[in-house]
């Protein structure tokens, strides 16, 4: 079973369009976490939830909302989509507490393209 | 923003082992030094994380400095599948008690035969 998984792998869409990606993990965890990869290939985190709870929220344009039904979802809803927007988006999960551990399980990603 | 420095590129010979040093000169005593490596566009995938001793697991060592302002990560027998992008990270705490990974720019190791 894949520990962090992500759909759809792939997404093409034209401008202005709203889409989302789902989120699962099967760890456990209490904590999950949106990133985003553009194309500098920076990865900057977007947003986190804590058992359901928004605990970060990086300056992400509001046409981002996350959403979290359960600890063990975190789906990203994104309205009017822009050019911008292209990237590859990164799932993670983490225990979310405490100053060690085995840090963060990332997904495999979904490459968005805004055509 | 990231509180580590890392070199952008270096090269590695298969077989050989790979020494990818870190400079993160602002760590606080209780902040946690992570290694994540990310191959092609696949998800970053932990390595390693050590405090203040040098710690060693299947994959690789990291050595941290006594003064901990700098660590080097080792790979002890490099192949071209550790061809990847090394992501050297000061685990940053906040408010709760909770934590972020904030990555920076990497260092991209080209392992070549």
């Amino acid at each position: 079973d894949t520990a962090v998984s992500q759909t759809p792998k792939y997404l093409v869409t034209q401008m202005g369009n709203d889409k989302s990606i789902k989120c699962e993990q099967n760890l456990g965890h209490d904590t999950m976490y949106w990133y985003k990869q553009d194309s500098k290939k920076f990865l900057k985190i977007m947003f986190s939830y804590n058992n359901k709870e928004l605990i970060i929220n990086e300056t992400v344009p509001n046409r981002f909302s996350p959403k979290s039904p359960d600890k063990a979802h975190l789906n990203l809803h994104i309205n009017s989509l822009e050019l911008g927007d292209s990237a590859v988006y990164f799932c993670a999960s983490s225990p979310g507490t405490g100053r060690g551990g085995y840090g963060y399980t990332f997904g495999s990603g979904t490459r968005l393209t805004v055509v | 923003d990231a509180k580590t420095t890392q070199p952008p590129s270096m090269d590695c010979a298969e077989g050989r082992a790979a020494n990818l040093p870190c400079n993160h000169s602002t760590i606080s005593g209780n902040e946690y030094v992570y290694w994540y490596r990310q191959i092609h566009s696949q998800g970053p995938q932990y390595i390693i994380h050590g405090l203040k001793n040098n710690e060693t697991n299947e994959m690789a060592s990291l050595i941290i400095t006594e003064d901990r302002k700098s660590s080097t990560l080792i790979l002890p027998h490099a192949t071209l599948r550790d061809t990847a992008v090394y992501y050297c990270i000061v685990l940053q705490m906040f408010s709760g008690g909770y934590n972020k990974l904030i990555f920076g720019a990497g260092t991209r190791l080209a392992v070549h035969p």
